[in-house]
């Protein structure tokens, strides 16, 4: 079992471009949840996608916008970067069905907005 | 407003020593409880997770905590360090009410001397 995987590791953008960052969950998960961690905080919820729809969204400006496959793998899309967009980006994957929602995460991609 | 305080942002202990790192959350509903650990450059590894039943867990490593409802306090204790220990940890809480979305604490960096 892959894990979690995420791509790519590390990204390098400028200010007005757009980024696209992918997701592919563990083995048998349903859900993909992403979060944003900029340096010296701890991950802040973006939003979750569960059959194919946002289930839920944290306080983030619809820049930020994703989708997710039949597979259940998942896009995270930035527009209009800013240089505050620059974080590691985490992806977390879950089962619904599961008791108490225990998410599994992947690597992260470090995002850079120069 | 769900939220989650560690009040430590850098702990050192000496190798061998005993460890707790502090936890409160505020939360409107049951809360899910976990832990997890993340490596420089690295993504987010569960811990240990409390969903119900015995307030007492054990996770992996060899950490344990304790979920004690009438303080909000989830502390996480290791009894001896290792200096692999050294990393940033983080307490999140969740909760099915509110989507499962986890919501994290500002991390506590554990150093670990010789």
């Amino acid at each position: 079992d892959a894990g979690v995987t995420q791509s790519p590791t590390h990204l390098i953008k400028t200010r007005g471009q757009q980024v696209t960052l992918r997701c592919s969950p563990k083995s048998g998960h349903d859900t993909v949840s992403w979060y944003q961690q900029a340096l010296g905080q701890g991950p802040q919820f973006i939003f979750q996608y569960y059959e194919e729809e946002e289930r839920q969204r944290g306080n983030f400006p619809d820049r930020f916008s994703g989708h997710q496959f039949p597979n259940y793998s998942s896009e995270l899309n930035v527009n209009a970067l800013l240089l505050g967009d620059s974080a590691l980006y985490l992806c977390a994957s879950s089962f619904a069905g599961g008791a108490g929602n225990e998410q599994f995460f992947g690597p992260g991609t470090r995002l850079t907005v120069l | 407003a769900q939220s989650v305080t560690q009040p430590d942002i850098h702990i050192t202990v000496s190798e061998g020593a005993s460890l707790e790192l502090r936890c409160n959350y505020s939360y409107g509903a049951t809360p899910y409880l976990f832990w997890y650990v993340q490596s420089p450059g690295q993504g987010l590894q569960l811990l240990l997770k409390y969903f119900s039943g015995d307030t007492l867990v054990q996770g992996i490593k060899g950490f344990e905590a304790e979920f004690k409802r009438s303080q909000s306090s989830f502390n996480l204790r290791k009894p001896s360090v290792h200096w692999s220990d050294a990393a940033e940890y983080f307490c999140a809480v969740g909760a099915r009410e509110y989507g499962n979305k986890l919501v994290f604490g500002a991390g506590t960096i554990l150093r670990v001397k010789s």
